[in-house]
């Protein structure tokens, strides 16, 4: 129940396409859903968040879509550039406790 | 703003010497830091809760006398891989988490190898 499921495990855009990246989860105590991103040797980088009040959040090229009922969150990149290609971590976190539970990632490649 | 470090980045030690890790949270007071380990091409494991003044929360399957824990100050917390092996070999990554706030900030990594 503490898990959260992520993928796909590797996505390959063309430059300026859409990448988009799913996760799950199971448990309905989770109120903190952070996106990071991670380059490889460095530590992960908060892109960006949501609770469950919102059903998305903007910012920049990064939108996070949130599914209440379906127990289910997106990241979706837009005009994905080749600086984007990293490794994805989406993560929940259960109200009050702060602990982060990470997805097992995804590795994006941005080919130009 | 937001801004944690690590030191050191890289360490290479000895099977059965013990390395000291610090994370410092250099422009706000965390009073909750968290210690992760990555292994290649793996997601973020957290081993343990740090909070100023109070001893560490373990995760389940975490050493608690292999991995020492301290968080003496708002701004520093540590992390001693005691008597460490070659399969402690990983990236140990810090996280701190400000007042009142839900994002964790994370420290660069410090790439941990046992020869």
């Amino acid at each position: 129940q503490q898990q959260v499921k992520q993928s796909p495990q590797s996505l390959i855009v063309q430059k300026g396409g859409i990448s988009i990246i799913n996760c799950a989860y199971e448990n309905t105590a989770f109120d903190y859903f952070p996106w990071y991103q991670q380059f490889p040797g460095k530590g992960p980088a908060l892109l960006i968040a949501i609770r469950p009040d919102v059903s998305e959040k903007k910012e920049g090229r990064f939108t996070i879509s949130f599914n209440k009922s379906a127990k289910q969150f997106s990241l979706h990149i837009m005009d994905s550039q080749p600086g984007d290609s990293a490794t994805y971590f989406c993560a929940a976190s259960p109200g009050g406790y702060n602990k982060l539970i990470f997805g097992a990632g995804t590795r994006l490649a941005v080919h130009p | 703003g937001a801004v944690v470090s690590q030191h050191p980045s890289r360490v290479i030690c000895k099977s059965g010497t013990s390395v000291k890790i610090e994370c410092r949270s250099l422009d706000f007071q965390a009073t909750t830091m968290f210690w992760y380990r990555q292994f290649p091409k793996q997601s973020l494991m957290l081993m343990a809760t740090s909070n100023e003044g109070s001893k560490a929360t373990y995760e389940q399957g975490v050493e608690k006398d292999k991995f020492l824990i301290n968080h003496a100050s708002l701004t520093l917390s540590t992390l001693t891989v005691t008597s460490a092996h070659p399969e402690d070999s990983s990236f140990y990554i810090c996280s701190a988490l400000p007042p009142a706030r839900d994002e964790q900030y994370f420290g660069p990594g410090t790439r941990l190898t046992v020869t």
